[in-house]
């Protein structure tokens, strides 16, 4: 069935330093790829998305690349800082018609040390 | 404006009883998605409408969880005779339109069930 794999669980960077998650897709028909920062106890917030026409997008501090061939997405957070702390969860969706929900990585633990 | 709300924030069930969990997604938006959130994973999907018409209920666990959305607005899910596994913070998404991708989501009702 259809599935995300999201690597690394948990992530521990300096303040400052790049942080990098990775995710790999299994539904080949998937063409929208958000990521959601879920703080403790709070809603996912969308952060930043990617559509299968695109190979990169980048919103300040945060990109995000897409290698549809290989089926890999990518969350890169530059020059991290305290309050990026967060769970970040990258999704895969076939963005529209009858099957658009989202499928859902299990998630990384970003803490980032002043 | 106002975001997807939802209520209530947190209910406590004995097993057995009847839960009712509303949703009030942005105003306009067509599609609306609930997922189920158990601790520490990354949200599952439950069902779909668009407008009023539930075009997708595959990730409903069994019969005893049912939704609705009678008017194309206000959605509630129901989940009949609760049991302990239904513990898990269930979360409300709307978006604007059946092919934009975007969901925004609301701030989950953590459900117990003792």
């Amino acid at each position: 069935g259809e599935n995300v794999e999201q690597h690394p669980s948990t992530l521990s960077v300096q303040e400052g330093d790049s942080a990098v998650i990775k995710c790999t897709y299994s539904d080949s028909a998937s063409n929208y790829f958000p990521w959601y920062k879920q703080e403790l106890g709070k809603r996912p917030q969308l952060i930043i998305d990617i559509r299968s026409n695109v190979g990169e997008k980048k919103d300040q501090r945060i990109a995000v690349t897409l290698n549809k061939t290989a089926k890999h997405f990518s969350l890169h957070i530059t020059e991290t800082q305290p309050e990026d702390s967060a769970v970040y969860f990258c999704a895969a969706s076939r963005g529209g018609g009858a099957t658009n929900k989202l499928i859902f990585g299990t998630g990384t633990l970003l803490a980032v040390q002043p | 404006g106002a975001g997807v709300s939802q209520s209530p924030r947190y209910k406590v069930a004995k097993r057995g009883q009847d839960v009712a969990l509303r949703c009030d997604p942005i105003s306009g938006h067509v599609s609306l998605f609930w997922y189920q959130q158990a601790l520490g994973q990354g949200p599952e999907f439950l069902t779909y409408f668009q407008n009023e018409a539930q075009l997708d209920k595959s990730g409903l666990p069994s019969d005893r969880f049912f939704a609705e959305r009678p008017e194309g607005s206000v959605s509630t899910l129901k989940i009949q005779r609760t049991q302990q596994e239904d513990s898990a913070v269930y979360l409300c998404a709307s978006s604007i339109s059946s092919g934009s991708g975007e969901q925004y989501f609301g701030p989950g009702t953590r459900l117990t069930v003792t």
